[in-house]
């Protein structure tokens, strides 16, 4: 079974700051790898994925996070923080070609920022 | 055009009854979740289902039980609800293992 660790339960930062959340994962074989955003009271939104190939993958509004195979993680980043990236944040991971396999969530990075 | 859809979105209601909940997806995936939320906004995995195989978490106790009627559909029956139940149950979908799509949630409060 995988299991996900987040570092940082709860960040704040000031509007211009850079931003680098931290996810670690257990497991086995080969995974697929996730972050989700959940804005207050809202559903999950995809916000980038890695499947294989380009270690360093894009996603939308600005993020972009970099597996590393040897350090199992997959760290989320992004340059400059606006307001409204305030948001609860989730890496997660499921075991490639797994079929009707559910994810595996982190327990969730809190990030409020600051005007 | 809402690509996975729960209803209720809240759901407020007694000790002991039993309730469900309804997902429909549009997206033509082949699998469907349903994923429980904690109060410390920790997400689990209940059931994942595709027309060839139900996974169930062991840890879900058997009062819960998925339903799907066609490929687009898999609703949440619960039995006998209980105070610890209370929480936001989100569906997904996908294909096969790729990305999952969400629901918008179902608040369901137990009194």
């Amino acid at each position: 079974a995988q299991s996900v660790s987040q570092h940082n339960h709860h960040v704040i930062l000031s509007e211009a700051a850079s931003l680098e959340l931290g996810c670690n994962y257990s497991y086995g074989g080969t995974v697929n790898l996730f972050w989700y955003v959940q804005y207050p009271g809202q559903h999950l939104q995809l916000l980038l994925k890695y499947f294989s190939g380009d270690p360093l993958v894009k996603g939308i509004k600005g993020f972009e996070a970099e597996f590393i195979k040897s350090k199992f993680s997959f760290n989320l980043r992004k340059p400059s923080v606006q307001w409204s990236d305030t948001a609860e944040y989730f890496c997660a991971v499921n075991a490639r070609g797994g079929g009707a396999d559910g994810l595996t969530f982190g327990k969730g990075t809190h990030l409020i920022i600051q005007p | 055009d809402t690509a996975v859809s729960q209803t209720p979105k809240y759901l407020v209601t007694q000790m002991g009854n039993d309730k469900s909940i309804k997902c429909e997806q549009n997206l033509g995936h082949d699998t469907m979740y349903w994923y429980k939320q904690d109060s410390k906004k920790f997400l689990k995995i209940m059931f994942s289902y595709n027309n060839k195989e139900l996974i169930i978490n062991e840890t879900v106790p058997n009062r819960f039980s998925p339903k799907s009627p066609d490929k687009a559909h898999l609703n949440l029956h619960i039995n006998s609800l209980e105070l610890g139940d209370s929480a936001v149950y989100f569906c997904a979908s996908s294909h096969k293992d790729r990305e999952q799509y969400f629901g918008p949630g179902t608040r369901l409060t137990v009194t």
